[in-house]
């Protein structure tokens, strides 16, 4: 149980394009989501927290207009990074709590991005 | 705010050495912290995770003990197989349910055959 997807895995777009990256709970309904994001040799950074049905909350640093996150459903999250530049290139991580179990974190396996 | 490091940021290991990673944080009023496994391009794989009540965790070759009050954790490996090698993370949790994770930078370990 408690399994979370990610869709793309990978994703490949040019400089300037939007891309959108979805976070699913499988087996589980997850009240929150975050969204991290890991540069090469980094650790993992909180970009948002995510509650369903209401606005995410974002880090200090992290633009909100550009990195769009929504959270329709108990089992969807989406970010969004919009008018991306290369620098936008990383690898994004998603995570969920349930409510049954609101002490752990399920991640899931990542999206890597590449701008060109 | 708080900090977690994690030492050494690589290690390498031959087959079948005991070994310890260790993982430091500088605000010791946190709820758990939990230890992962990643490997390359992939995302995370729990392997323990302690409550802050807890001294220590286990589970097979893998034990986790936690010094809430110094700030420390440390990760135990027995026996290290080839296979183990990955980049493991330290991560703690501050606060109530539902709140982020914050992540050290991570120890790589390679166990050459």
């Amino acid at each position: 149980g408690a399994v979370v997807s990610q869709h793309p895995s990978r994703v490949i777009c040019k400089s300037g394009t939007s891309v959108k990256i979805e976070c699913r709970s499988l087996d589980f309904q997850a009240t929150t989501m975050f969204w991290y994001r890991q540069f090469p040799k980094q650790s993992l950074m909180l970009m948002a927290t995510s509650n369903e049905g209401s606005k995410a909350t974002y880090e200090q640093g992290v633009e909100k207009d550009k990195f769009l996150i929504n959270h329709a459903s108990l089992t969807l999250s989406t970010l969004t990074v919009t008018s991306a530049h290369p620098e936008d290139s990383s690898f994004y991580i998603c995570s969920a709590t349930s409510p049954l179990n609101p002490y752990e974190q399920y991640f899931g396996p990542g999206t890597r991005l590449t701008v060109t | 705010k708080q900090e977690v490091t994690q030492i050494p940021a690589a290690l390498s290991v031959p087959e079948g050495e005991n070994l310890v990673l260790n993982c430091s944080f500088t605000d010791s009023a946190i709820y758990n912290l939990q230890w992962f496994r990643q490997d390359p391009g992939k995302g995370l794989t729990s392997l323990l995770l302690i409550q802050s009540s807890q001294r220590e965790q286990t589970s097979g070759r893998l034990n986790a003990s936690l010094d809430k009050s110094s700030g420390r954790s440390t990760l135990y490996i027995a026996a290290s197989q080839p296979g183990d090698s990955a980049t493991y993370l330290c991560a703690v949790r501050q606060g109530q349910a539902g709140t982020a994770l914050i992540f050290g930078k991570g120890t790589t370990l390679s166990v050459s055959s």
